[in-house]
């Protein structure tokens, strides 16, 4: 089974400059997240689909954030325009769906992240 | 809201030696618990989850933790640490089983030495 895709893996922009950053997720998953980790802390989350809506973006910086799943299936995340504090790793990850139970249930499949330099 | 703290950003163990990584948690609900372990360059990979079911739990490549609600810990051992062990361990919080909304702490970074 194919894991979470993720792409570029690295880029490196000035700032007000725009990037995106685009994952597709594991064959079935219909949930996926977007997080920010930043060096030296922990994932933050930023957004959380399900199927093609919108579940919850309340941490999403909205005025240059923003990221959409057209047909439930793969996500783009795109920064417009990119600010210095933006430099972080953008981590996308997947599961099956809201309701997983089990000792495992509900695991989220992270990618290898996308990392960002703002300069 | 709930929240994780890890003790210590870095802890350094010989090989062969016991793997003790400290994390307290706060929630205003019977939480869930998690710890992710990160190599260099790779995403996340789940190790254990607390669902309620057990106190103790075991998880991959040797690793369990033990939940203490009078605590409010859920720390993360390993008896005897090898060389592959090093990497980055998140521990993580969430109120929500099937939603999987975690708040992360900020992780400590594993070194073994040989």
């Amino acid at each position: 089974e194919a894991g979470v895709a993720q792409s570029p893996r690295y880029k490196i922009i000035e700032k007000r400059q725009s990037v995106a950053f685009w994952c597709n997720p594991i064959s079935g998953h219909a949930t996926l997240y977007w997080y920010q980790q930043i060096l030296g802390q922990g994932p933050k989350l930023l957004i959380q689909f399900q199927n093609n809506g919108v579940v919850d973006d309340s941490q999403l910086p909205k005025d240059r954030f923003s990221a959409e799943r057209l047909k439930g299936v793969d996500s783009t995340l795109k920064i417009q325009p990119a600010k210095l504090e933006d430099s972080a790793v953008y981590l996308c990850a997947s599961t099956r769906g809201l309701t997983n139970g089990g000792p495992l249930g509900g695991e989220l499949f992270f990618g290898e992240g996308s990392r960002l330099t703002v300069l | 809201a709930q929240s994780v703290t890890q003790l210590g950003s870095h802890v350094s163990v010989s090989e062969g030696a016991l793997v003790l990584l400290r994390c307290n948690y706060s929630s205003s609900v019977p939480p869930y618990l998690f710890w992710y372990v990160q190599y260099p360059n790779q995403g996340l990979q789940l190790l254990l989850k607390y669902t309620s079911a057990a106190t103790l739990v075991k998880g991959i490549n040797g690793f369990e933790a033990e939940f203490k609600k009078s605590e409010t810990s859920f720390h993360l051992t390993k008896p005897s640490a090898h060389m592959s062990d090093a990497a980055e361990y998140f521990c993580a919080v969430s109120e929500e089983d099937g939603a999987q909304k975690l708040v992360f702490g900020q992780g400590t970074r594993l070194t073994i030495n040989p």
